[in-house]
């Protein structure tokens, strides 16, 4: 099993553009979670699906940030436009909803730093 | 609401000795508790869990026990190696199917 598949690993953008990120999980999963890690603000959870479904969205910092799931094996996240403060490691990661405890098997995030 | 506390870090240990991670909760209901491992520059690893009070979860020689009457999940190995260096999450999960993690506890072991 390949894991959770983020890209890119690394993304270098100035302010004021367009970013986007990407995830396949792992298949047969059936939720899927945007996280976001910083030394200031530690892990945070931005958006989770659930079947494809936007179930939580409560995290998005604010209007600029976009998550979409046009199936069960694909998931970007959108900043636009980007701002210095969103540098940090974007984490995803899938699950399956249904087995308890739920477990979540994370990619190997993308590092993003806005000049 | 649902809260996770770690405690701080830095801990730093020599090679072979006793580690703790403390990690307390607060939930409503009765949440399942994990404890994740990050290693630098990786995502975030599954490395033990328990579902229920008085059960233990053990993994690689790590062990914690859901403590109902004291909230708490306190991570233990009783000889840490170099390589289990990393940063260490305790979390909690109330059914809703999110995570609530804590701020994390970074582990340095020196040979």
């Amino acid at each position: 099993d390949a894991g959770v598949i983020q890209s890119p690993r690394h993304e270098v953008t100035e302010m004021g553009q367009e970013v986007t990120l990407r995830c396949k999980p792992i298949s047969g999963h059936n939720s899927l979670f945007w996280y976001r890690q910083t030394m200031m603000r530690g892990l945070e959870l931005l958006i989770y699906f659930n079947n494809n479904v936007p179930i939580d969205d409560s995290g998005m910092p604010e209007d600029r940030f976009s998550a979409k799931m046009p199936n069960a094996s694909f998931s970007t996240l959108k900043i636009q436009p980007s701002e210095p403060r969103d540098s940090a490691v974007y984490f995803c990661a899938s699950g399956l909803i249904g087995t308890a405890p739920s477990e979540q098997y994370f990619g190997p995030g993308t590092r993003l730093t806005v000049t | 609401g649902n809260s996770v506390t770690q405690m701080e870090g830095p801990v730093t240990l020599s090679e072979e000795a006793f580690l703790t991670i403390n990690c307390t909760y607060t939930a409503t209901g009765y949440p399942s508790l994990f404890w994740y491992v990050q290693y630098p520059g990786e995502g975030l690893q599954l490395l033990l869990k328990a579902t229920k009070a008085d059960d233990k979860g053990s993994n690689k020689g790590f062990e914690a026990t859901y403590r109902k009457e004291t909230t708490s999940f306190h991570l233990e190995k009783g000889s840490v190696q170099v390589s289990d260096s990393a940063v260490y999450f305790c979390a909690l999960d109330t059914g809703f199917q999110k995570l609530v993690f804590g701020t994390g506890t970074r582990l340095l072991v020196s040979p």
